[in-house]
């Protein structure tokens, strides 16, 4: 149990499909994260949500839309998704602690490996 | 803006040897450096962090990390694996505060020969 629990942990959808990657963690942080995962790529910042509010969307194309109903639920909407969107996504929740705060660790979940046919 | 490398993509070791993977940052403010390991079908895990102090950082499972600002080093290390060390090991850093936006190397895969 790693705190941060993802859904489901596979999925293969059609480019024409509309699915929903789910996250909660339950270790009362507030700052919520999906990252993506290729082969020979390094981990790949998408979103960022803080009190639930998006903070950052690093350039995420808008066939990704994610959701944040409260500080422990975290959402990524997926649509008319291409091949190269296969990936492990990851999601992550840390504590925010403020501009001056110490670093405060990623939890990670185990990930959605995602094959787009 | 942050930048990782990891020098090395794939390290193989014999069991009981060390071994160190290697990891250089770039970065214009102080910043906060950590290793996460992953095992297979997992997500990622904290190892260790370095946020200020002591240079020298003892994390989980007998890894260590040493801060070098001169040489903006932040080297993993152990002194005896074991086979259940196989994993993918990253190294990230981030700046000040607030949600961690970490910036990821491109992780060394470890592989423990028996």
């Amino acid at each position: 149990e790693t705190g941060v629990t993802q859904t489901p942990r596979h999925l293969v959808m059609g480019m024409t499909n509309k699915k929903s990657l789910k996250c909660e963690q339950h270790l009362g942080h507030n700052a919520m994260y999906w990252y993506k995962q290729s082969a020979k790529k390094p981990l790949e910042l998408m979103f960022v949500y803080n009190f639930k509010e998006q903070t950052e969307n690093n350039s995420v194309p808008s066939r990704f839309s994610p959701e944040c109903p409260n500080s422990s639920h975290l959402f990524l909407h997926l649509h008319t998704l291409q091949p190269e969107d296969s990936a492990l996504y990851l999601c992550a929740s840390s504590q925010d602690l403020g501009r001056q705060g110490f670093g405060s660790p990623l939890h990670f979940g185990n990930g959605t490996r995602l094959t787009v046919t | 803006a942050q930048s990782v490398t990891q020098l090395d993509s794939q390290v193989p070791v014999f069991e009981e040897a060390p071994v160190e993977l290697r990891c250089n940052y770039s970065s214009s403010v102080s910043v906060y450096l950590f290793w996460y390991v992953q095992y297979p079908n997992q997500g990622l895990q904290l190892l260790l962090k370095y946020l200020s102090g002591s240079t020298l950082v003892k994390g989980i499972n007998g890894f260590e990390a040493e801060f070098n600002k001169s040489q903006t080093s932040f080297h993993l290390r152990k002194p005896s694996v074991h086979i259940s060390d196989t994993a993918e090991y990253f190294c990230a850093v981030s700046g000040l505060g607030g949600a961690q936006k970490l910036v990821f190397g491109q992780g060394t895969r470890l592989t423990i020969n028996p």
